[in-house]
């Protein structure tokens, strides 16, 4: 069963943390996305990557960083976490565009709190 | 920029019934559309993927239909059960440059028995 892992369900960080969310995808997909989600305001793209090494930003990347050094792994990193950096985080991967009907696989999501 | 929206924020119907949920856009057409489900607090979860040359697409109780002229998707859920209530959201991929998908917000549907 095709899997997208995330390192945390429930995260409690202190403003100034820097934060790391871990994501890992094990069906070889070339894609990958981390997402944030608020009430109201639906799903929104921090970044993404298509390949490795590489990255691209999203709709609202300010803040946050990312690294892919392996296919399979997708970090987000909170630089200097903030109050308002606090919401659901979503990772998901996907293969090449053309390649399958498939869409994208999300994981389970992290729910970061920054006090 | 590219708008998405779903019909409602919430859809309430009776157990049996069709449910069927509006995704409409504005500007250019994608490439293909998909539809999703997400529990709370759960991520979402690809159900459906319909490109622009096709019309229909049915999997199970699930069809969706993809109108280019009326830029709109419908997503209709047949029989409905309790079991189907969740958000369900749409999502539009563009093939120009590296756009990845845009979602709409989402629609809560609830079925009642």
């Amino acid at each position: 069963d095709v899997k997208v892992t995330q390192s945390s369900r429930y995260l409690v960080k202190r403003t100034g943390e820097k934060v790391f969310l871990e994501c890992v995808q094990d069906m070889d997909h070339e894609n990958m996305f981390w997402y944030r989600q608020d009430p109201g305001l639906g799903l929104r793209l921090i970044y993404f990557s298509y390949d490795v090494k590489m990255k691209e930003k999203g709709d609202i990347p300010e803040g946050y960083s990312v690294s892919r050094e392996k296919k399979e792994r997708f970090s987000l990193i909170l630089e200097s976490a903030s109050t308002n950096q606090t919401s659901m985080y979503l990772c998901a991967s996907s293969s090449l565009v053309g390649r399958s009907n498939d869409g994208q696989f999300f994981g389970p999501g992290t729910r970061l709190t920054v006090l | 920029s590219q708008k998405i929206e779903q019909n409602s924020e919430a859809l309430n119907i009776q157990e049996g019934k069709t449910a069927t949920l509006t995704c409409n856009y504005t500007n250019y057409s994608p490439a293909y559309l998909q539809w999703y489900r997400q529990d709370p607090g759960r991520g979402p979860v690809f159900l459906l993927l319909i490109r622009e040359n096709e019309k229909e697409k049915r999997k199970e109780r699930l069809k969706v239909t993809f109108d280019t002229t009326l830029k709109q998707s419908l997503f209709h859920i047949t029989a409905s059960q309790p079991a189907d209530s969740a958000t369900y959201l749409c999502a539009l991929y563009y093939l120009s440059g590296n756009t990845p998908l845009v979602f709409g917000k989402g629609t809560r549907l609830s079925v009642i028995a």
